[in-house]
């Protein structure tokens, strides 16, 4: 099983600045099939970045995915304040798919 | 719309089973794998497993086989997700999530999700 760690666990931060969280995989996730996820309170995920790099649908180009191998990133280069909010990445190299324990951006 | 809908809140017994349903509308029901995901009251998600509703074809977490069964209606574009013998480790809201057929085994398209608490 692929297990995901995410860092920090929480970032503090304030509207309009940028955001740089990290999630690192216990062995090498190929062919780039990594996805990150928003959950705000009280809401169901919604997926923000699939093949590491790829937004999903409607998703502003704010949020960009980068990464290779087992260490990945996902970037909000200005925070708006309905970004503030736990994110996950997920791995879809191979069953089980993991997700990582979330990392909570909350505002300073 | 886009969209799937899940059933409501369930009260469960220790040892009891629940069935959860997945109303899947405005794509095509058969064309997508139908996933199904938990969480803990204040912790992450976990993944349980899928279901191919054209096939039936199920592949779940081996943590959850033989518990969990996995099950559709293409009559009405329903999935289900039933979980036997139900402890109260098991207090969480299940979402369904989809996904695209093919090795693209990222979720697309969530539920809002069905809290089921498990209590005497």
């Amino acid at each position: 099983e692929i297990v995901l760690t995410q860092s920090p666990g929480t970032l503090s931060l304030s509207p309009g600045e940028r955001a740089t969280l990290s999630c690192r995989a216990s062995q090498s996730v190929f062919s780039s099939f990594l996805a990150w996820y928003q959950q705000r309170p009280g809401q169901a995920p919604r997926l923000l970045i699939y093949g590491v790099f790829t937004r999903a649908a409607g998703i502003p180009d704010r949020f960009s995915g980068s990464g290779s191998g087992t260490d990945f990133t996902l970037t909000i280069s200005r925070l708006e304040p309905e970004d503030f909010a736990v994110y996950y990445c997920q791995q879809y190299d191979a069953s089980p798919f993991t997700f990582g324990p979330g990392t909570k951006v909350d505002i300073k | 719309q886009v969209q799937v809908v899940q059933s409501g809140a369930e009260v469960k017994s220790p040892g009891a089973s629940v069935k959860v349903s997945c109303k899947a509308s405005g794509y095509t029901f058969t064309g997508f794998y139908m996933h199904w995901v938990r969480q803990a009251p204040g912790q992450g998600l976990e993944w349980m497993g899928w279901i191919n509703p054209y096939s039936g074809g199920t592949s779940y977490a081996q943590k959850f086989q033989g518990w969990v069964t996995m099950t559709r209606d293409t009559s009405i574009s329903t999935a289900y997700m039933e979980l036997s013998r139900l402890t109260s480790d098991d207090t969480a809201v299940y979402y369904c999530a989809r996904s695209q057929l093919g090795k693209v085994w990222y979720f697309d398209l969530w539920g809002r999700g069905t809290l089921v608490t498990v209590s005497s």
